[in-house]
């Protein structure tokens, strides 16, 4: 069965960064690519970024763009999202899924992040 | 970037009775693979989404047949032939053709 689990939310002030993971089972980062979409509290969905599973293509959502990167922590076979220069409007609950060719599946629990002084 | 849009947001239905919800986009949704990549997510409240439907019309392993999708081109429709209590929730449509990949902006079900 295809699952993620997310992890690293926390609370960080304004201008600050923070880094959360996607961890895989029932499938590979070495096959799959995988997605970051973020909920507000009380809000809709908003997709954030995407990595090919070899890493040689990636987007970005413009709000994000230049603040946020995915990187690979192979040696734990996971997937980061790291988030610098946080704003108020980037607090959210982040979920990764694994990418399915034009959709994503396997949504995790989520990780609460709240930019915050 | 592909702007997807929901009717209505707010959807009392009766028990028993069918639903449907519509979501246009503000572009073609044919990939240069030639198909049409748009799903559709269920979220429960305090649960993470869950799709529904794939590439329009694809129903997920355990999504009850009662839920289908259909639509073309810039017009797509999700519907629920007999609402039952554990459909109340939100859904949204997204489209994964177009980078950035967006939502709709979500339907609420409720139960009148």
């Amino acid at each position: 069965q295809v699952q993620v689990v997310e992890s690293g939310g926390g609370v960080v002030q304004p201008g600050g960064s923070l880094r959360v993971s996607c961890a895989a089972s029932g499938f590979s980062f070495n096959t799959h690519g995988i997605h970051w979409v973020r909920q507000a509290p009380g809000k809709g969905l908003e997709w954030v970024a995407f990595t090919r599973y070899d890493g040689t293509d990636e987007h970005y959502a413009d709000s994000v763009k230049g603040r946020f990167t995915i990187s690979r922590d192979k040696s734990q076979d996971t997937l980061c999202l790291q988030m610098n220069s946080l704003r108020a409007e980037d607090t959210a609950v982040y979920y990764c899924a694994k990418d399915e060719r034009g959709t994503v599946a396997g949504w995790g629990q989520g990780t609460l992040v709240t930019v915050s002084s | 970037d592909v702007v997807m849009t929901q009717s209505p947001l707010s959807l009392p239905v009766t028990l028993g009775q069918p639903a449907s919800i519509s979501c246009r986009s503000s572009q073609s949704l044919v990939h240069s693979d030639g198909k049409i990549h748009l799903s559709w997510f269920q979220q429960r409240p305090g649960q993470s989404p869950r799709r529904l439907i794939y590439k329009v019309s694809n129903r997920d392993s355990g999504v009850p047949d009662r839920f289908s999708g259909s639509g073309s081109g810039t017009d797509f429709t999700l519907k629920i032939s007999r609402v039952e209590a554990e459909d109340v929730g939100v859904y949204y449509c997204m489209q994964g053709t177009h980078w950035p990949w967006t939502f709709g902006q979500g339907t609420k079900v409720e139960i009148k």
